[in-house]
């Protein structure tokens, strides 16, 4: 199975501010994906990171608020930018194996104050 | 609106018996179906996968069954274990596309 790893861990913000979350995965995955879970609520799909090109976004999330970057098929970064109470979450990346089988990272747990 | 609903409140059942898991969806057209434990502070894990032309998949203790039909999944944990305990997620890969989209969780405590 893949390891994917996170960073950072953690992190407390000071509204206003922009955090960027580094997920790096140890072989090559088809696809990344980056998720939101609030506190004992279920994942919610941001967005798609794409190597190269620009994330597909899914409704209710937008490329100005959390841009996304993929320079090669193991790395992407997601930016919580501009941020509110409302983004403290714990924040998620995965890799997908093959067309089904998905691993994610150990989260990014966001807390804005 | 799309939904994906799972057991509405936590399981508890005692070791030894089979743990019994939903999962109801509306508005999608999933080609495949997932599931996934979690545990408290780390990302979820994947368990097994049942695609739509198949009705059971077993792995070891576990069990799905896959109703497109009834648009439900059906997740069974037999001679269950507190090692067990954890949140199970349901996620539906839809035929389009590669996204997946995931279930409200249920929460599963195996009492010794």
């Amino acid at each position: 199975s893949a390891v994917i790893s996170q960073k950072p861990s953690r992190d407390i913000c000071q509204r206003g501010t922009s955090l960027t979350i580094q997920c790096q995965v140890d072989s090559q995955v088809t696809m990344m994906f980056w998720y939101r879970q609030q506190p004992g609520q279920s994942l919610t799909l941001i967005a798609t990171a794409n190597q190269g090109s620009e994330a597909t976004y899914e409704s209710g999330f937008v490329i100005d608020k959390f841009p996304i970057s993929r320079p090669n098929l193991t790395f992407s970064t997601l930016t919580v930018s501009n941020m509110s109470p409302e983004d403290s979450s714990i924040y998620l990346c995965s890799g997908l194996r093959g067309y089904n089988e998905q691993f994610f990272g150990p989260g990014t747990r966001l807390t804005v104050l | 609106s799309q939904k994906i609903e799972q057991n509405s409140e936590a399981l508890n059942i005692q070791e030894g018996k089979t743990a019994t898991l939903t999962c109801n969806y509306t508005n999608y057209s999933p080609a495949y179906l997932q599931w996934y434990r979690q545990d408290p502070g780390r990302g979820p894990v994947f368990l097994l996968l049942i695609r739509e032309n198949e009705k059971e998949k077993r792995k070891e203790r576990l069990k799905v069954t896959f109703d497109t039909t009834l648009k439900q999944s059906l997740f069974h944990i037999t001679a269950s274990q507190p090692a067990d305990s954890a949140t199970y997620l349901c996620a539906l890969g839809e035929r389009t596309g590669n996204q997946f989209y995931f279930g409200t969780g249920t929460s599963l405590t195996v009492i010794p």
